[in-house]
């Protein structure tokens, strides 16, 4: 079974650009979620995407954004980039059929100049 | 409002010694408390998970207890290897399919 997948793997963006980071959940996962890992720190929820909607958020700006396609893949949006949001940036996919378990994407690495 | 503290933030033991992590939550409305082992560079991976209505669970060497009244659970590591070193996520969900992460333990084992 093919795991989460994340591209790019790395994406290098002036201040102000926008960055586009992509996921595809594990086949049969409805579910797609988001979070930040800053260097050294821990994993901070971003976004939670099911059957192609927005169930929650985290306390992000609405500068970060996203969608779910109807293949339950998902798209990560962050405009006007600031230096601060260099980070690792994880997707990770559930059944969304009342399991729990999430399973990670090796991530994109965000870098910010 | 929802949060995750864990402790401590390092750890290093001897290879072959026990391992405690510890983490609290805040929300009472937290059901499955999953743990994560990240190695460096690489994705976490989900290791063990509880449910509120276990107190217990094992796999091998390592075990999670829960005590919901408190509103802690743990993660024990015995007879701990080098290949365990890494940073460990503590996590709760506070009924939302949201997880908060616990600030991470980065665990050394000593050889």
């Amino acid at each position: 079974e093919a795991g989460v997948t994340q591209s790019p793997t790395h994406l290098i963006k002036t201040r102000g650009q926008q960055a586009t980071l992509r996921c595809s959940p594990i086949s049969g996962h409805t579910s797609v979620y988001w979070y930040q890992q800053a260097l050294g720190l821990g994993l901070q929820f971003l976004l939670w995407y099911d059957e192609g909607e927005e169930r929650n958020r985290g306390n992000f700006p609405p500068r970060f954004s996203g969608r779910q396609f109807p293949n339950y893949s998902s798209e990560l949006n962050v405009n006007a980039l600031e230096l601060e949001d260099s980070a690792l940036y994880l997707c990770a996919s559930s059944s969304g059929t009342g399991t729990y378990e999430q399973y990670f994407g090796p991530g994109t690495r965000l870098t910010v100049t | 409002g929802e949060n995750v503290e864990q402790h401590p933030s390092t750890l290093s033991v001897q290879e072959g010694d026990s391992a405690v992590i510890k983490c609290t939550y805040s929300d009472s409305a937290s059901n499955y408390f999953p743990w994560y082992k990240q190695e460096l560079g690489k994705r976490p991976q989900l290791i063990i998970d509880i449910r509120s209505n276990v107190g217990e669970k094992k796999d091998q060497r390592i075990a999670v207890t829960l005590n919901k009244t408190a509103k802690h659970f743990s993660l024990h590591i015995t007879e701990t290897q080098p290949e365990d070193s890494a940073v460990y996520f503590c996590a709760a969900n506070p009924g939302t399919y949201k997880y908060i992460f616990g600030t991470g333990t980065r665990l050394k084992v000593l050889a």
